[in-house]
């Protein structure tokens, strides 16, 4: 069946260090993966988007990359920050369908 | 632009009764999308619109549920009648391509008692 992952379980991470999340994906061929913020009470906020002839995509302190033999996007924070805490979600976009399939989601948590 | 709006921010009511959800896209977004999200099930696409016609609705959960597009500025999600189960953080989002980022509403957290 198809499937998106993400770590179910809260990621603690320590201030100034880099935070890895994972996005693995299964029986998808993805056109382009997208990667968003979600903080508690409010809205999914859009972040960043890479697509499958894409390896890597930055913005700022952001990073992502796409490996379609993986089929795996991992997305990086570095010097992380209090205020990244959040929940990360990652959702999937192929051209054949238009449905945007969606994570679960990651809890990050940076301790200061 | 004041982005996706939303309203009731919150809403608490008796399982039957009727609930309505309202949705104004941003402006000049041709798509509409509705979403409801749970901790069990995660974010789950219910329907989503272009140019105020509804394109698939293969989300919504049974015939309980119905939404409308009477124009691009303005969209209701409608539940009747409400059952607990039904409980949940309701957000819409619009874009101006099928494929490009969505912007997302405050949601509306629903309770039914």
């Amino acid at each position: 069946s198809q499937k998106i992952e993400q770590n179910s379980e809260a990621l603690n991470i320590q201030e100034g260090k880099t935070a890895t999340l994972t996005c693995n994906y299964t029986n998808y061929s993805p056109a382009y993966l997208q990667w968003y913020r979600q903080d508690p009470g409010r809205g999914p906020v859009f972040l960043l988007l890479i697509r499958e002839n894409e390896k890597e995509k930055r913005k700022e302190r952001l990073k992502v990359t796409f490996d379609t033999t993986l089929k795996q996007s991992l997305f990086h924070i570095t010097a992380s920050q209090p205020a990244d805490s959040a929940t990360y979600l990652c959702a999937l976009h192929m051209d054949s369908n238009y449905q945007l399939i969606w994570g679960a989601g990651t809890k990050l948590i940076i301790k200061p | 632009d004041a982005g996706v709006i939303q309203s009731p921010r919150h809403e608490v009511t008796e399982m039957g009764q009727e609930v309505t959800l309202r949705c104004k896209p941003i402006s000049g977004h041709d798509y509409l999308f509705w979403y409801r999200q749970t901790m069990m099930r995660g974010l789950e696409l219910l329907i989503y619109f272009n140019n105020n016609v509804p394109i698939d609705d293969s989300g919504m959960p049974e015939d309980r549920f119905s939404a409308k597009m009477p124009n691009a500025s303005f969209s209701t999600l409608k539940i009747q009648p409400s059952e607990p189960r039904d409980s949940a953080v309701y957000f819409c989002a619009s874009s101006f391509l099928l494929d490009d980022t969505q912007y997302f509403g405050p949601g509306t957290r629903l309770t039914v008692l």
